[in-house]
């Protein structure tokens, strides 16, 4: 069976620091992978999704980047973080050709 | 400009009775929409997802489509309170295999009463 990985679970950064958050995913090849934003007040915002390693699409502009160094891994990253970057960020999968997305546990950022 | 909009609720049910969650979406070329329950603290998990107008069963849960009005629901029959929480309906324009991410509404919150 699939598994989906993220860390830190939780994570409290000083505003201009940078941010690396991990993605991970067990038990599939060549999945879409997706990062979303949840903010408070706010439904699940599209950040990235990437359809292979190093292809990458961005839907929001902002100060974040994401990358897919390799085939189930996905990283999103800053590198001054802003106040609003807080939220809860979710990594989600999905098989190639099905719409159907899966989503990790997520992380939760505070940036103070 | 896609969007799906839902009703934020707190949505109130007794426990035992029926929970009717909806949902409209502004693009018409909008294809396949999706359900999913979102407990506190926690990430969303799919419970359902629909492709053709009409109806589709999975247990407790029924799915309801009807694109010519661009509106989609949820029924929960049998409510329980641990099926409190927001319930978030999702949408992707495209089906048959596109990797565009999902457009998702702000979530209801479903309150199942003892």
């Amino acid at each position: 069976s699939q598994t989906i990985h993220q860390w830190p679970a939780t994570l409290v950064q000083p505003v201009g620091s940078p941010l690396s958050l991990e993605c991970t995913v067990e038990g599939t090849s060549n999945p879409n992978l997706y990062w979303y934003r949840q903010a408070a007040g706010r439904g699940l915002q599209l950040l990235f999704y990437s359809v292979g390693i190093g292809q990458i699409s961005s839907e929001v502009p902002q100060n974040l980047s994401a990358s897919r160094p390799q085939d189930r891994q996905f990283i999103l990253s800053s590198k001054k973080l802003l106040l609003s970057d807080s939220g809860f960020y979710l990594c989600a999968w999905s098989v190639r050709g099905v719409e159907t997305q899966y989503f990790g546990p997520g992380t939760r950022l505070l940036v103070l | 400009q896609k969007e799906v909009e839902q009703n934020s609720g707190p949505l109130s049910v007794p426990e035992g009775a029926i929970a009717s969650l909806n949902c409209t979406y502004s693009d018409r070329g909008s294809q396949s929409f999706f359900w999913y329950r979102q407990y506190s603290g926690k990430s969303p998990e799919l419970i359902m997802f629909i492709y053709s107008n009409g109806d589709k069963e999975d247990g407790r849960f029924t799915a309801q489509l009807n694109k010519a009005s661009q509106y989609v629901s949820l029924l929960i029959r049998d409510s329980q309170p641990s099926d409190s929480a927001t319930y978030l309906c999702a949408v992707n324009m495209y089906s048959g295999g596109g990797a565009d991410g999902l457009t998702f509404g702000k979530g209801t919150h479903l309150i199942i009463q003892p």
